[in-house]
């Protein structure tokens, strides 16, 4: 079967660091993405992984660890407008352009 | 056009009637996705078209929801009987295929909501 886990929901100040955590299980893989999804809007893509390791891009990076089925997303320097449910997702077969299977959504709200 | 474009945006039926909802993807994209997402949830993968394969319907809940790409481009979702636990925004995506990193555009949905 297919399972990706995330936590349902995360609180943070503006300024701070966060790190949001992704667990799978699937019968294959092929690649691991980050979308963000701000409230009543369509999912936009964050970061792409598909070797072991850490991505940057900016205020965030996302890092890949396919022998443990686990990666995170990692927020720097919050800010307010990083409000939004932030979705892991999982390509589980070699072909390319196959669906993607998303997890729940972890929602993360940040204060002032 | 632009972006993936969606219509309706919102959607009210009564349960038993059916729906179709219009999807019309990024020029060029030969991937083409639907996922419905229901409040509070993650989205959930209904059907996938890629070129002029057959597409994968593995995700459609049942033999009420079915879909079509007619040219490669417009796609149709169409749910017959609605019943009130189809109520969700339904989500359509599209993307270039071919490659393991390929980013799914989406568009912003169409709100279905069955009394």
């Amino acid at each position: 079967g297919q399972n990706i886990d995330q936590p349902t929901e995360m609180t943070a100040t503006e300024g701070a660091i966060v790190q949001i955590n992704c667990t799978y299980q699937t019968s294959g893989f092929n690649g691991l993405f980050w979308y963000q999804q701000h409230a009543g809007e369509a999912p936009t893509f964050l970061s792409y992984n598909v070797l072991d390791g850490l991505e940057e891009k900016g205020r965030f990076s996302s890092f890949l660890s396919r022998s443990k089925g686990y990666s995170y997303l990692l927020l720097k320097e919050l800010q307010m407008k990083d409000s939004a449910s932030y979705l892991c997702a999982v390509r589980d077969r070699w072909q390319a352009g196959t669906a993607l299977i998303f997890g729940k959504g972890t929602t993360l709200s940040v204060s002032s | 056009g632009a972006g993936v474009s969606q219509s309706p945006s919102n959607k009210v039926t009564e349960k038993g009637k059916d729906v179709e909802l219009r999807c019309d993807p990024i020029s060029g994209h030969t991937a083409l996705y639907w996922y419905r997402q229901s409040l509070g949830q993650g989205l959930e993968f209904l059907i996938y078209f890629q070129g002029n394969s057959a597409p994968d319907k593995s995700g459609l809940p049942s033999d009420r929801f079915s879909a079509e790409r007619t040219g490669g481009s417009v796609s149709t979702l169409t749910i017959q009987r609605t019943q009130q636990e189809d109520s969700a925004v339904y989500l359509c995506a599209s993307s270039l295929a071919g490659q393991g990193g390929e980013k799914l555009f989406f568009g912003s949905g169409t709100q279905l909501s069955v009394l």
